[in-house]
């Protein structure tokens, strides 16, 4: 089946600095790919769409300038959280669709930020 | 907006049978999906449902009533290892989906 690699798997960093996590579809190509986010024993929770070539669209309450979002090709797909605080501390995981209509997501392997 | 509720937990012992019902409110209904996810773990996918009735899948099977709706997972000859949080979604045709809120299944022996 297909393959969506993300990574890193686990980050801890500063408050302050960024965090850039990547993700990849191994062996098809990913012209649409989406972010979720997910607090412990809760549900996922969707940040943003992103459109090989084109810029994301975020949804409501999710701030574009602290999580930007770039999809340069169609296989990669970049989170990078910008000037992390303890508040951004998730589990944060990608989510592919192929180029073909109907077909089913395939995510990551997911990231654990926590910030210290 | 889309709003999908299911149970929060459910228990049962090794074995047995269990279902899971979420009912789900949305525009653009194309399909309700159902993943498991394990503690610290990523979403796998599980079923999937685009049309009414049942669909099979070794011992998981997922069902949807498209008039109602509202779908089921039904897990059967449950397994410790099914112990995890499982999420029913829907689909809206070439967007993301949206999970509803999980419900956490505890088995026992």
């Amino acid at each position: 089946g297909a393959v969506v690699s993300q990574h890193p798997s686990r980050v801890i960093c500063k408050s302050g600095t960024s965090v850039k996590i990547e993700c990849r579809s191994l062996d098809f190509q990913a012209t649409t790919m989406f972010w979720y986010r997910q607090f412990p024993k809760k549900s996922l929770m969707l940040m943003a769409t992103s459109n090989e070539g084109s810029k994301a669209t975020y949804e409501q309450g999710v701030e574009k300038d602290k999580f930007l979002i770039n999809h340069a090709s169609l296989t990669l797909s970049t989170l990078t959280v910008t000037s992390a605080h303890p508040e951004d501390s998730s589990f944060y995981i990608c989510s592919a669709r192929g180029t073909l209509t109907n077909e089913k997501l395939f995510f990551g392997s997911g990231t654990q930020l926590s910030v210290l | 907006g889309q709003s999908l509720e299911q149970p929060s937990e459910v228990t049962a012992v090794e074995g047995a049978i269990v279902q899971i019902n979420c009912t789900y409110q949305t525009s653009g209904f194309y399909g309700l999906s159902w993943y498991q996810q394990h503690d610290g773990g990523a979403p796998t996918f599980l079923s999937y449902n685009a049309l009414d009735g049942l669909e099979e899948t070794g011992r998981f099977s997922s069902f949807l009533s498209r008039s109602d709706s509202y779908g089921y997972l039904l897990l059967q000859e449950l397994q410790m290892k099914d112990s995890a949080s499982y999420f029913c979604a829907v689909e809206q045709a070439g967007t993301a989906l949206i999970f509803g809120k999980g419900t956490t299944l505890s088995v026992s022996s």
